[in-house]
């Protein structure tokens, strides 16, 4: 059963720094692996979505990279900025079946200070 | 903007009580998600509708049920609520709810059960 963990659970940084977030599954036998952005009480923004066979996938500050082996993703940001605040999901597709449900971590809450 | 609404925004009810929450698809697409996220927790997959037909379903008791009208909008009711139905419910929609496709997520209806 696949099983999805993120560390940390909360991160502050100051303005201006570059930070990491991190992924990991259990389960190597992915399709793809997808990071979204929730804003508090709201829906999932998506950010990048990495494929099985790909190893990084770079939106404007936003970088992600995905090991299978080792069963790991991080979400690199750079010079983060106060509108980065909020909670940042990784998700992978349930394998094997015919649909695109998605297991989700439990996020990381980023707060980036002014 | 996904394009995915999702009605209404805010709701309370009381323990016993029945609800509907209404998802209203992106333009093209034929398939349809719910998820529920408890405070604190990532998104957990309820169901997935595809062309008006249940197609998959998650680890979530029978008073959890759904429907997908022609228009491919779609609805989570929910009988005999209890106190721990409390959270934000999530509707995402997609092509054909294969695997290797984006999921687009409306903002989600937030009900409280007292």
């Amino acid at each position: 059963k696949q099983e999805v963990t993120q560390i940390p659970a909360a991160l502050s940084v100051p303005e201006g720094e570059n930070l990491v977030l991190n992924c990991s599954f259990t389960d190597s036998a992915i399709y793809n692996l997808q990071w979204f952005r929730q804003d508090p009480g709201k829906g999932l923004t998506s950010l990048l979505l990495i494929q099985s066979s790909q190893r990084e996938q770079t939106s404007g500050r936003l970088n992600a990279s995905l090991d299978k082996s080792s069963g790991r993703s991080t979400l690199y940001i750079a010079a983060s900025q106060p509108g980065d605040s909020a909670t940042y999901l990784c998700a992978v597709p349930s394998y094997g079946g015919a649909t695109n449900k998605l297991i989700f971590g439990t996020g990381t809450l980023l707060a980036v200070q002014p | 903007e996904t394009g995915v609404t999702q009605s209404p925004t805010h709701l309370i009810k009381t323990r016993g009580q029945q609800v509907t929450l209404r998802c209203s698809s992106q333009s093209g697409h034929n398939t349809v998600s719910w998820y529920q996220q408890a405070l604190g927790q990532g998104p957990q997959f309820i169901f997935q509708y595809y062309r008006e037909e249940e197609n998959g379903r998650g680890n979530f008791p029978p008073r959890f049920s759904g429907l997908q009208f022609p228009n491919y909008s779609s609805e989570l009711n929910v009988n005999a609520l209890e106190l721990d139905d409390s959270a934000l419910y999530l509707c995402a929609s997609s092509t054909r709810g294969s695997p290797n496709e984006k999921l687009f997520f409306g903002s989600g209806t937030q009900l409280s059960v007292l």
